[in-house]
């Protein structure tokens, strides 16, 4: 991988919405997207990720879907809790296995 | 998934002055890494911890700087050395199989250098 944006920075919104967080990718060989919820201070957790030969996961409250056309995967949090509060990171990892994070995106859900 | 412990947790240290932070884990794994995390910034792989030859360092990092060790398939140590307030970061420890594609990491050292 060499380039993952992901947007937004932020995301406030209340409890019981939705929540998206989007991210673009650069290298076309890119085919494994984890995405990982990090609490305060605790370590990176993996929630939820997706292959290339898959264009939507859901697991619960959880979803992602991959477009490789337009080389861009996102994360759909549905019905949001307080304790869905963290900050999460996509990531995008090609044949080596060694994924490139994005940013980082701090979600708070308040009550 | 293997479950990573991490010790120190946290510490806050003098400039100048180095620091060996300890990444154990539950079961053998092929693939151990050493991850800097800056406040508020993502995750920025420092190097591939290789058992029983040299670590394999990202651009930018270097092993005088950051001397890794890795002595069996569970356990594997890094060294912040000569700190200075830069290095002030979360420092993370984590790992995966050789063909397998999810990577998992440990709960962290917060580092604060003085």
């Amino acid at each position: 991988g060499e380039n993952v944006e992901q947007h937004p920075s932020t995301l406030s919104v209340q409890e019981g919405d939705s929540a998206v967080i989007k991210c673009t990718y650069s290298d076309s060989a890119s085919n494994y997207f984890p995405w990982y919820k990090q609490e305060l201070g605790k370590g990176p957790q993996l929630i939820i990720d997706i292959r290339s030969n898959v264009g939507e996961k859901k697991d619960q409250r959880i979803a992602v879907t991959l477009n490789k056309t337009a080389k861009h995967f996102s994360l759909h949090i549905t019905e949001t809790q307080p304790e869905d509060s963290a900050v999460y990171f996509c990531a995008e990892a090609g044949g080596s296995y060694i994924p490139t994070f994005g940013r980082g995106t701090s979600l708070i859900v308040h009550p | 998934s293997a479950v990573i412990s991490q010790k120190p947790s946290r510490d806050i240290c003098q400039r100048g002055t180095s620091l060996t932070i300890q990444c154990q884990v539950d079961s053998q794994v092929t693939m151990m890494f050493w991850y800097r995390q800056q406040p508020g910034q993502s995750l920025t792989l420092i190097a591939t911890a290789n058992q029983g030859s040299e670590a394999t360092y990202e651009s930018g990092f270097v092993i005088d700087k950051f001397p890794i060790s890795r002595p069996n398939l569970t356990f594997s140590t890094l060294t912040v050395s000569n700190m200075s307030p830069e290095d002030s970061s979360i420092y993370l420890c984590s790992v995966r199989g050789l063909r397998e594609e999810t990577q998992y990491f440990g709960p962290g050292t917060r580092l604060l250098v003085l």
